[in-house]
């Protein structure tokens, strides 16, 4: 059974710091996707990832996968107030019919 | 609009009671899939159709949940006999088949609440 640990689960950070969303996930996995979530609202695909080594760059956001690492990271830069909102990763694979498993989400607050 | 569309968004009933969610993928798209997502937690999986065959059922799907997609289209989502604990967000999402993209596309959910 797919397990996935997203760290940290709450996220409090400034207007213009960096900061980086790391996923951990338990078996192998052949691609991975981030969703964003606002309060009261469904998932905005931010990215999917599907190979290793992938790295993909919206914005402010940057999500990297590692297969052999069972990691990928979401990264922010220079953060704002608009990113405020719920980030999860959903690794998945051919054999499990693509169904996602979810991390518990990160609560992301940008204080101006 | 061609997203994924649910209905109804929101839906309040009495615990005992039956409920029915609709959810329509976008065209031509092959898999399906349910997930409920309750308050400050990811989505989790419910079952997954492949066209009109549900290929897929999760532990969460008791006996009092059933879901159908009579013709590869539409879905349904019932749930009989409510309970409290049943109050959660209903996510439908749809995927394409035979095209490796890995795009995978939420409905905006429907959200139950059960007195």
């Amino acid at each position: 059974e797919l397990k996935v640990e997203q760290n940290p689960l709450f996220l409090s950070m400034q207007e213009g710091k960096n900061y980086t969303i790391y996923c951990n996930y338990s078996t192998t996995s052949d691609r991975l996707y981030w969703y964003r979530q606002d309060p009261g609202k469904s998932l905005e695909s931010l990215f999917v990832l599907l190979s290793n080594g992938a790295v993909k760059q919206e914005g402010r956001l940057m999500a990297s996968l590692d297969t052999k690492a069972r990691l990928s990271t979401l990264h922010i830069t220079a953060a704002v107030h608009d990113l405020s909102a719920t980030y999860f990763c959903a690794p998945t694979y051919a054999g499990s019919n693509y169904k996602l498993t979810f991390g518990k989400g990160t609560l992301l607050t940008v204080n101006p | 609009d061609t997203g994924v569309s649910q209905d109804p968004r929101h839906k309040i009933t009495k615990r005992g009671q039956n409920v029915t969610f609709r959810c329509d993928p976008i065209s031509e798209h092959n898999r399906l899939y349910w997930y409920r997502q309750t308050l400050g937690q990811g989505p989790e999986f419910l079952t997954y159709f492949q066209n009109e065959a549900q290929l897929e059922k999760s532990r969460l799907l008791s006996d009092r949940f059933s879901a159908e997609r009579p013709k590869g289209s539409f879905s349904t989502l019932e749930i009989q006999r409510t309970e409290q604990g049943d109050s959660a967000m209903y996510l439908c999402a749809s995927s394409p088949t035979g095209v490796n993209t890995g795009e995978l596309f939420f409905g905006e959910g429907s959200r139950l609440t059960v007195l």
